[in-house]
Formats: structure tokens, sequence, C-alpha cells
């Protein structure tokens, strides 16, 4: 149970363009999803928080216009990278709460992640 | 400071025997959860196992045990018999509080090399 599936796991765009990664939890309601990014070889940097019917919460430095996130049903969040250039080229990983459980000890699930490449 | 702290950029360990990575933690809620994800090459974040900070016993699940020592504040991660397959990034994590709505904080990873 408790399965997230990432859209595209790969993507090569050119510069100017934009990209949209879909979420979707497939066995369960996400109430809330996050959305990381992961450059190589370094550790998953939180973006922002996706809470379904409402606005997305940035962490600071992560440009809202930029990565836009859309999270309008239970099971679905959306981050479109608009105006992609080279230095958005990263690993984008999703997750999402597990199933109804509010407890502490509820893991996230993750999505396999996408790999962007802008060119 | 970073809450999550992971000393050991990579590691290196026979098959078969066991291994542990470091990672320590800072906080000052009295509530919170500690977990450990495996990173394969592929790139999907498996989750592994989980400590909360009110657990009086280490948590363990199969070859994986989590050596929890809350007055230090670490939450080292104990692989016993380490197969190829382990080779991977580790990352350590922990979630404030006791909301499981809330996010998690991840560590630079350690990336462990399983040796034939």
């Amino acid at each position: 149970g408790a399965v997230v599936s990432q859209h595209p796991s790969w993507v090569i765009c050119k510069s100017g363009t934009s990209v949209k990664i879909e979420c979707r939890s497939l066995d369960f309601q996400a109430t809330t999803m996050f959305w990381y990014r992961q450059f190589p070889k370094q550790s998953l940097m939180l973006m922002a928080t996706s809470n379904e019917g409402s606005k997305a919460t940035y962490e600071q430095g992560v440009e809202k216009d930029k990565f836009l996130i859309n999270h309008a049903s239970l099971t679905l969040s959306t981050l479109t990278v608009t105006s992609a250039h080279p230095e958005d080229s990263s690993f984008y990983i999703c997750s999402a709460r597990g199933g109804a459980a509010t407890a502490n000890n509820s893991p996230l699930h993750f999505g396999n992640g996408t790999r962007l490449t802008v060119t | 400071a970073q809450k999550i702290t992971q000393t050991q950029p990579g590691m290196f360990v026979q098959e078969k025997e066991a291994v542990t990575l470091d990672c320590t933690y800072d906080t000052s809620d009295q509530s919170y959860g500690l977990f450990w994800y495996k990173q394969p090459s592929s790139g999907e974040m498996i989750f592994l196992i989980y400590q909360g900070s009110y657990d009086e016993q280490n948590a363990t699940e199969g070859r994986y045990s989590l050596n929890f020592q809350k007055a230090r504040k670490s939450a080292n991660l104990v692989i016993s018999a380490s197969q190829l397959g382990d080779s991977a990034m580790y990352f350590c994590a922990m979630r404030e509080g006791l909301s499981g709505a809330n996010n998690l904080f991840f560590g630079t990873g350690t990336r462990l090399t399983v040796i034939p």
C-alpha cells in the first residue's frame, strides 16, 4: 500500500520552455504532498508543501512564480517549472503522507523522482 | 544549525558484515520522530525504519536496527549481514512535533558500498 507515482521519470527540455511534473497517490488520499529538489550527491531540499485545495507553502528562497504547484485533488499534485533554465536541471521528487494516518510515525512515501535536464 | 547531521559521506563494508551509519540530530522539541531512508541509484526513496522520541526500545526491521541514544541525540542505523543490494545512499531524517503532516528534515546522506 501507500504507493506514490511520479511522472515523467526523466525529461529533457529547451531553455525557456515549461515542464509539468505529476505526483499521484495511487491507493490513498494525500491531503499533504511535499516537493523536494535534490542536486547531485546532495540531500533532499524541501521546496514547498502542497495542501489539497489551498495554495502551496514555499520554503524561503524558492520562487513561487517559477515553480508552480497545484494540488487540485486528494490524489494529484503537480509541479510546473516555468521558463526553465539550465540551472533548474535537477532531480525533483515528491512525497505524500501515508494514508489517513496522522501519527508522527507515519513515513512519507516518495515518488520515484523526475530527472530534469534543461539544455 | 543543521537539524540532521550525517558525518560519513561514504562507507565501505564487506558482504555479510554489519555496518553502522551515523546520524545525530538537533531539536528542542520533546516529541519527534526519526527515519532512515535508502536511495538506490535509480533515485526512489525507500523507507527503512522509524524511531519515536518516546520509544524506549530501539526499533528493528529485519536486518535494520536503530541505535537510539536520546541523551546524545543520535540515531545510528545498523545494517546486519550486508548484501550487495544494500549499496545505496542512506538518509537520516527527522520530523518534529506530533503531527504526521509535518515535513521531514534530511541529512546529507551516506553512500554505502558493499564489497563482495
